[in-house]
């Protein structure tokens, strides 16, 4: 069973710059999940995605979206990229809405930002 | 509201000693406690989980984690700590009583040292 997939691994952008990160969910999971990992804040809650729809958010600035397909596929754009956006950008899938139940994430190897 | 605290930035063991990872949470209904494990340039990995019933939970690794409800605690134990165990140890907790999206800590390094 094939885990959660991210991509790129690894890439660097400046600043002003946009940026567009992939995740592939587990095949059966719905809901997809995106956190920001920094090693002062830790792990950031940024959004959450079930059935193409954001169903819930964190609080970050406009400039970080999302969106998911119809075949779960989820991806996140980061606009008018700031130093402060250099971190790893964690995806993790469940097979329902994380404010239900104690659903158990998945996590992708994350894909790690640097904005120079 | 919920909470989770992991009071210590890294924790130092002996290999073949007991390992311990401190987590306390705060919330308003039952808490639902999580561990996840990350390796170096990995993602999270699922440990163990505490919903209910008893209070010592079995995970992963040879992982268990205690649930104390009067101390409002969940921490993370080994009898007998590996140096393939060092890695980021994440506490986290969601609020059973509300909708909430699980809050992590900040997370705990361990280092087995051989």
């Amino acid at each position: 069973k094939a885990g959660v997939t991210q991509t790129p691994r690894y890439l660097i952008k400046t600043r002003g710059q946009q940026v567009t990160l992939s995740c592939s969910p587990i095949s059966g999971h719905r809901s997809v999940s995106w956190y920001q990992q920094t090693p002062g804040q830790g792990l950031q809650f940024l959004f959450e995605y079930f059935s193409e729809t954001q169903r819930n958010k964190g609080n970050f600035p406009g400039r970080f979206s999302g969106r998911q397909f119809s075949n779960s596929r989820s991806e996140m754009n980061v606009s008018t990229l700031e130093l402060g956006d250099s971190a790893l950008y964690l995806c993790a899938s469940s097979l329902t809405l994380q404010t239900s139940g104690a659903n158990v994430l998945t996590f992708g190897a994350g894909s790690r930002l640097t904005v120079l | 509201a919920q909470s989770v605290a992991q009071p210590e930035d890294q924790v130092n063991v002996a290999e073949g000693n007991p390992l311990t990872v401190k987590c306390t949470y705060s919330v308003s209904g039952n808490p639902y406690l999580f561990w996840y494990v990350q390796y170096p340039n990995r993602g999270l990995q699922f440990l163990l989980k505490y919903i209910t019933g008893d209070n010592l939970v079995k995970g992963s690794y040879g992982f268990e984690a205690e649930f104390n409800k009067s101390q409002t605690s969940f921490h993370l134990k080994k009898p007998s700590a590996l140096v393939s165990d060092s890695a980021l140890y994440f506490c986290a907790v969601r609020d059973g009583g509300g909708s909430y999206i699980p809050t992590f800590g900040r997370g705990t390094s361990l280092i087995v040292h051989p």
